[in-house]
């Protein structure tokens, strides 16, 4: 089984900054690799698949890097509605598809 | 639009059984292979298991293996997963999830539509 390990676990970045999240596989997972956004009570939301491809409605400050076993997504200039709990997700080797546990991006 | 609704939730004592059902709408159904993804109280998702477009391919997590089944009924746009022999472990909010790629691409990917969940919970 492939682990997915996300750092840090909770990043305070303040309004209209950037952030950078990042995702390491046990593994490579090629360019197999997705991103979700979820807030609370809420379902998640899928940002970016492919490593890098926005989902349909996903705006341009979301973006995604990396292939293999490193992946980061970016998050330029936040926007209140940002702050959330974001989930890496690969699905090059499975099953199982597998998360990562979660970073959490809160206000600074 | 896409529009996923899942139901079947409640509470169940361990070792009973449980359906829960993910009705579709906004896609064509029988064209996408679709997910069972849960979330235990605070703690971060975990994928259960997925179907192929036709329900001949079928995938668990070795969490569920054995216990758990997925199906779907095309004919009712309806997705399944009959939990047997339930345990404490069990208790989360279950989302179906409908896959990113259909049957023509061959590929099997993310969930890209979520479900709202219905929380099953299981307890004496």
């Amino acid at each position: 089984e492939i682990v997915m390990t996300q750092s840090p676990a909770t990043l305070s970045v303040s309004p209209g900054e950037r952030a950078t999240l990042s995702c390491r596989a046990s593994q490579s997972v090629s360019s197999n690799l997705a991103w979700y956004q979820q807030k609370p009570g809420r379902a998640p939301r899928l940002l970016i698949y492919g490593a890098s491809t926005r989902a349909t409605g996903i705006p341009a400050r979301f973006s995604g890097s990396g292939s293999g076993t490193e992946f980061t997504l970016t998050v330029s200039s936040l926007q209140s509605e940002d702050f959330a709990l974001y989930y890496c997700q690969q699905y090059n080797n499975w099953p199982p598809y597998t998360f990562g546990q979660g970073t959490k991006l809160e206000i600074k | 639009q896409v529009q996923l609704v899942e139901s079947g939730g409640g509470v169940v004592q361990p070792g009973r059984s449980l359906r829960l059902s993910c009705a579709a709408s906004g896609f064509t159904f029988s064209y996408y292979g679709m997910h069972w993804v849960r979330q235990a109280p605070g703690k971060g998702l975990e994928w259960v298991a997925i179907i192929s477009y036709d329900g001949s391919d079928k995938y668990y997590a070795d969490s569920v293996k054995g216990r758990f089944t997925i199906s779907r009924d095309t004919s009712k746009n309806t997705l399944f997963l009959q939990m047997n022999s339930l345990r404490a472990e069990d208790t989360a909010v279950y989302y179906c999830a409908k896959d990113l790629y259909n049957f023509g691409s061959g590929n099997w990917g993310p969930g890209d539509y979520w479900g709202q969940g219905t929380l099953v919970t299981v307890s004496s």
